[in-house]
């Protein structure tokens, strides 16, 4: 079974309006990273959270992580076309090894 | 800076030929990695290497070898294409543990890979 869970697959949504990401682990995290991907690009890192019950903004973009560590959220306020991409979480275990991504999320934002 | 410099963009190989992607970067990161993507499917880590001279596997390794004689180059190697390795292909480095990984991966802008 996948570790790392991300939801919704896809997501559109009206220019202006919020929506929220969901990145579920089944095990505890060392960390969590956010990252955005246009389409046909590479990664860009948006947040890194470590510890339980963080919350991380930037611009209209917010992180959260519980304080299990084991699920964080993203959520954007008054979406933007710029908006739109891949959002991938990525999943640190241990401190030392490579990140676990998830499949990502499809973000579409309509006029 | 340049950051992580993939090459090429866009590749089309024959089934059974090889070929060679390269990964390069100027932010003198001890850590390196490759992933694969494909639809729907997230990123698989292939190999990753901690240093100069250290690789080690990651979770999709088949069909793939690397080597990293420089702190800045970390090749991929592909021995006789299959279509299973029709994937886009992602190089990253980070500063490594502890502190370093505040900052997160830096990835490259990719390389499109088609196997006929």
């Amino acid at each position: 079974s996948q570790e790392l869970e991300q939801s919704p697959q896809s997501l559109i949504v009206q220019e202006g309006k919020n929506l929220t990401i969901n990145c579920t682990s089944s095990k505890t995290l060392y960390g969590l990273y956010w990252y955005k991907q246009k389409y046909g690009e590479g990664l860009i890192f948006l947040m890194m959270l470590q510890k339980g019950g963080e919350e991380k903004s930037h611009e209209k973009i917010t992180a959260k992580l519980d304080e299990k560590k084991q699920q964080s959220s993203l959520h954007i306020t008054a979406s933007q076309p710029s908006h739109a991409g891949i959002y991938l979480c990525g999943a640190d275990y241990s401190g030392n090894t490579p990140l676990v991504f998830g499949k990502g999320t499809r973000l579409s934002v309509i006029a | 800076n340049a950051g992580v410099t993939q090459t090429p963009k866009f590749r089309i190989l024959k089934i059974g030929q090889s070929m060679t992607l390269q990964c390069t970067q100027d932010m003198n990161h001890n850590y390196m990695y490759w992933y694969r993507q494909d639809p729907g499917m997230g990123l698989k880590l292939i190999y990753y290497s901690v240093g100069a001279g250290i690789t080690d596997k990651g979770e999709v390794p088949n069909g793939y070898n690397v080597s990293r004689s420089t702190t800045e180059d970390f090749p991929l190697r592909l021995e006789l294409a299959a279509p299973s390795q029709t994937s886009v292909y992602f190089c990253a480095s980070s500063r490594g543990t502890g502190a370093g990984r505040l900052y997160g991966y830096t990835f490259g802008s990719g390389t499109r890979l088609t196997v006929v």
